[in-house]
């Protein structure tokens, strides 16, 4: 059965620190969606990517996090510097179609980042 | 604004069912999905409902009703392994998810 891949499964950093994500949605998924999720809430949406554009950002905080997919595959999300407020579980998901869709998102394991 | 209400935490107890119950005001309505989320993992799919109705899946039925903003999620025979998160998620107008924060279902031997 085709996964998502994220990794590192667990990062631990110290604030102002760059960290980075991998993603590598199921093959053949045109869409691909970074999330952020805090303990005890629900997924918020960071990125939204179709093929290799952005298609909604609106919620990425933009002075320190950057998120790229280069070749409309696998994607990168990135936090420079890091802070204490950023400590949450990220997650990266991927559905088939491109555009408006109802297609189901399928998520990866996710990586736990931890700022101290 | 766009909203999803669910309860905070349910408890039940094994081999019993269980009805979780869902709330959405979104802009425009496509959808509605039901995720199942264990402690410190990621989100799986369960169900997807864009006709009122309900719709079973083996223990697992979702329920809409487009007319109320209401879905439910029904989770019969109940097994330990159900512990878990159950996050509803409704599709707005722009096709994008609205989260809300997840109930965690509590299982009792």
């Amino acid at each position: 059965e085709a996964e998502v891949a994220q990794s590192p499964r667990y990062k631990i950093t110290e604030k102002s620190q760059a960290v980075a994500f991998w993603c590598d949605p199921i093959s053949g998924h045109a869409t691909l969606y970074w999330y952020r999720q805090i303990l005890g809430q629900g997924p918020e949406l960071l990125v939204q990517f179709q093929d290799e554009s952005v298609v909604d950002d609106s919620q990425l905080p933009k002075d320190r996090f950057s998120a790229e997919r280069l070749k409309g595959v696998d994607s990168t999300l990135k936090i420079q510097p890091a802070e204490l407020g950023d400590s949450a579980m990220y997650l990266c998901a991927s559905s088939l179609g491109a555009g408006a869709s109802t297609d189901t998102q399928y998520f990866g394991p996710g990586t736990r980042l931890t700022v101290l | 604004g766009q909203n999803i209400d669910q309860p905070t935490e349910m408890t039940a107890t094994e081999g019993a069912i269980v009805q979780i119950n869902c709330t959405y005001q979104t802009s425009g309505f496509n959808g509605l999905f039901w995720y199942q989320q264990h402690a410190g993992e990621a989100p799986t799919f369960l169900s997807y409902n864009v006709l009122d109705g309900l719709e079973e899946k083996g223990r697992f039925s979702s329920f809409l009703s487009r007319s109320k903003g209401y879905s439910y999620l029904l989770l019969k025979e109940l097994q330990m392994k159900d512990s878990a998160s159950y996050l509803c998620a409704a599709l707005d107008s722009n096709y994008q998810l609205i989260w809300g924060a997840g109930t965690k279902l509590i299982i009792k031997p």
